[in-house]
Parts: structure tokens; sequence; C-alpha cells
């Protein structure tokens, strides 16, 4: 089955600065990459989704990147704010509905003031 | 659009007893919805994944006995936990794609905190 690896688990930015969490994938065949924001206690929340018919989207201050052929895709959140503190994860499906999500371990960013 | 709203948001039950967690998409059909447990500081665990009108899949290791799974309607899943017990004690979060929605997306419930005594 799908094994997706996320690094790094903790990561801590000043605020502004910019924050990367990268995570790769087992399957070829996964052609759907979701990023979830997970604040304590509280449902994960779509934040920014790709699919594996483009390289890279983005959304104001996040953006997504994949490369197929490494098999690894990347979240970049610029000018962070301290409310991007949270719990992110990253998941992998070969899409479509019934098709179930495979989550990374999760990152926990810490935004300091 | 696209709610998932789950009950209860938390319950605390003596060892031995059953409890029902309820799922619902509130402003969409659910074709499937995925039932996942999530440990403090863990990343979420696919339990099983329901299909309305059918039976659901459980992922390995999940006991189909113990974790009963219902989706009677395309907006309503329920996991009962049966003769629970501490070790049941997490989170549980439903997850649901449909009809209507985004296909591949799914949207997630706020969650049940489960305490078993």
């Amino acid at each position: 089955g799908e094994n997706v690896e996320q690094h790094p688990s903790t990561l801590s930015v000043q605020e502004g600065d910019s924050a990367v969490i990268k995570c790769t994938y087992s399957d070829s065949a996964s052609n759907y990459f979701p990023w979830y924001k997970q604040e304590l206690g509280k449902r994960p929340q779509l934040i920014i989704d790709i699919r594996s018919n483009v390289g890279e989207k983005k959304d104001q201050r996040i953006a997504v990147t994949l490369n197929k052929t490494a098999k690894h895709f990347s979240l970049h959140i610029t000018e962070t704010q301290p409310e991007d503190s949270a719990v992110y994860f990253c998941a992998a499906s070969i899409g479509g509905s019934n098709y179930k999500l495979t989550f990374g371990k999760g990152t926990l960013l810490t935004v300091n003031p | 659009g696209a709610v998932v709203s789950q009950h209860p948001s938390w319950v605390i039950c003596k060892s031995g007893t059953s409890v029902k967690i309820e799922c619902r998409s509130l402003d969409f059909q659910a074709t499937t919805m995925f039932w996942y447990r999530q440990f403090p500081k863990q990343s979420l665990m696919l339990m099983a994944t329901s299909n309305e009108g059918s039976k659901a899949t459980y992922e390995q290791g999940v006991e189909k006995d113990k974790f009963l799974i219902n989706h009677a309607s395309l907006t309503l899943s329920t996991l009962t936990v049966t003769s629970a017990h501490p070790e049941d004690s997490s989170f549980y979060i439903c997850s649901a794609d449909g009809l209507a929605t985004d296909t591949d997306t799914q949207y997630f419930g706020p969650g049940t905190r489960l305490t078993v005594l």
C-alpha cells in the first residue's frame, strides 16, 4: 500500500519567515495530494491540494509543488503569521470518490512573534 | 458548503458499554464516508471506509465486530464502539466526499473525543 513520509516533524520559524514542509510517497499511482491544517482539538482543514497533472499550485501565501518523477511534494508558506501555528498533514491518494487518503505523520509548525 | 458534523463532540463512558458516534453531511450527499482514529500528537489512522448501502471496508488490524459502521443514508454514517475499554479512548474523526463536492476532496467532521473509564 501507499506510504507517505513527512519531514520535519517540528518546525519553528520567526514571524514573517517562510516555512517548507516536505513529503514523499511510494505509490506511483497516487495522483491527488492534499494538505490539511489541524489546530489542537479541532478538525483537519483542507488548505490546498494538487493533482498530478500540474507541478505547482498557489493560493495567496500558500503554495504546493509536486515532483512526480521523484515522488515528492512540498508545502510552502510565505510571510508566516502566528495564526499559521498548527499541525500540518500531507496526504496522498489515487484519487476519485471512494479512494482513501494516506497521511503523513504531521509537522508541528510554530510561528514565533 | 461541504459541511460535516459529528455527534457527540465528547463522551465519557464506563468500561464495557457501547458508544455510538454519528457523522452527518449537512449540505451534500456523501457517497463515501471515512472513519479515522487519532491518538494525541499522532497522525490520522484510517479505520474503515463506508459506502452508502453496503458493508464497510475495514483496514488491516481494525476489528469489525468491535467497531460497527453503518452508512444507512447518503447523509449519515454511524460508528459504534462496542464493549468499550480504556484503550479505545481516542479522538474519532469522520470525513466525507460525495456527489456535489469536488471529487477527491474529503471534508472532515469536528471529531468525537471518547474517554472510557
